[in-house]
C-alpha cells in the first residue's frame, strides 16, 4: 500500500507559482500518481494525474522523476481562488482499489 | 467527466435510525465508491460498488452496518443504519473515469448530523 507524505499546510501569495509535493516511497509498478482539489463543504475536484515524467494540463503541471517515489504538484500563479486542500492520491485498480487512499492533505493557503 | 449528485445533501438524525443516501451519476459507470469525510479529516474509503455483484468494504467496515445497493450502471445506494452520533460526518459518493488509473469524480457529498 503506498502511503502518501505531504505537508500540512502551506502559504502563498497571489501571482505566485507554488509547488506541493508528495512523497510516495513504495509506489507500485501499476500506480498512477493523482491530485485532488477540494474546498470546504465540497467533494474532491480531479486535477491532474500521470504515471512519469511532467504532464501539463491548463490548470497545473505534475513532475514525477525517475524514480516515482514524489510528485509535485505546480499551480502557477495562484488566485485567492485556489485556497483549498491539496491530496495527493497514488495507486490503481491494478493494484487494488483499497489503494485509492487519501493522506491528510495540503491546506494551501493564499493571501492578497 | 461525470456528473454526480447526491440525495439528501444534508440531514439530522435521531441515534438508532437508519439513513439511506442515493448517488445518481449522468452516464454509465462501472466503478462507483463511497467515502466518509469527518469534519476537518481526510477521505475514508467505505466500499467499492460494481454493479451487479456485492460491494466490497475496507477494513473496519462492515455490510450490516453500511449495506449499499448498486442496481444498475447510473445509481446507487449508501445507508447508514442503526446511527450514532459517531457516524456524524460527510458521505461522499465518487465514480471511476478511465478505467483502472484511480481518477475519480466525486459529488458533493451529503452531511449527516445525528443527535
Amino acid at each position: 500500500l503506498a502511503k502518501t507524505t505531504q505537508p500540512i499546510s502551506m502559504d502563498s501569495y497571489e501571482g505566485q507559482e507554488v509547488n506541493i509535493t508528495c512523497s510516495h516511497n513504495n509506489i507500485a509498478t501499476n500506480d498512477y500518481i493523482t491530485w485532488y482539489q477540494q474546498f470546504p463543504s465540497q467533494g474532491p475536484r480531479f486535477i491532474i494525474q500521470g504515471y512519469k515524467t511532467k504532464v501539463t494540463n491548463e490548470v497545473a503541471s505534475l513532475f514525477i522523476p525517475a524514480d516515482r517515489k514524489s510528485s509535485t504538484l505546480s499551480l502557477p500563479r495562484v488566485s485567492l481562488s485556489d485556497t483549498a486542500v491539496y491530496y495527493c492520491l497514488v495507486g490503481s485498480s491494478y493494484s487494488g482499489y483499497s489503494t485509492l487512499t487519501f493522506g491528510k492533505g495540503t491546506m494551501l493557503l493564499v493571501s492578497p | 467527466s461525470a456528473v454526480i449528485s447526491q440525495k439528501p445533501s444534508r440531514d439530522i438524525c435521531q441515534r438508532g435510525t437508519s439513513l439511506t443516501i442515493q448517488c445518481q451519476v449522468d452516464s454509465q459507470v462501472t466503478m462507483m465508491f463511497w467515502y466518509r469525510q469527518q469534519p476537518g479529516q481526510s477521505l475514508t474509503l467505505i466500499a467499492t460498488a460494481n454493479q451487479g455483484s456485492e460491494a466490497t468494504y475496507e477494513s473496519g467496515f462492515v455490510i450490516d452496518k453500511f449495506p449499499i445497493s448498486r442496481p444498475n450502471l447510473t445509481f446507487s445506494t449508501l445507508t447508514v443504519s442503526n446511527m450514532s452520533p459517531e457516524d456524524s460526518s460527510i458521505y461522499l459518493c465518487s465514480v471511476e473515469d478511465r478505467g483502472g488509473r484511480g481518477e475519480q469524480y466525486f459529488g458533493p457529498g451529503t452531511r449527516l448530523t445525528v443527535t
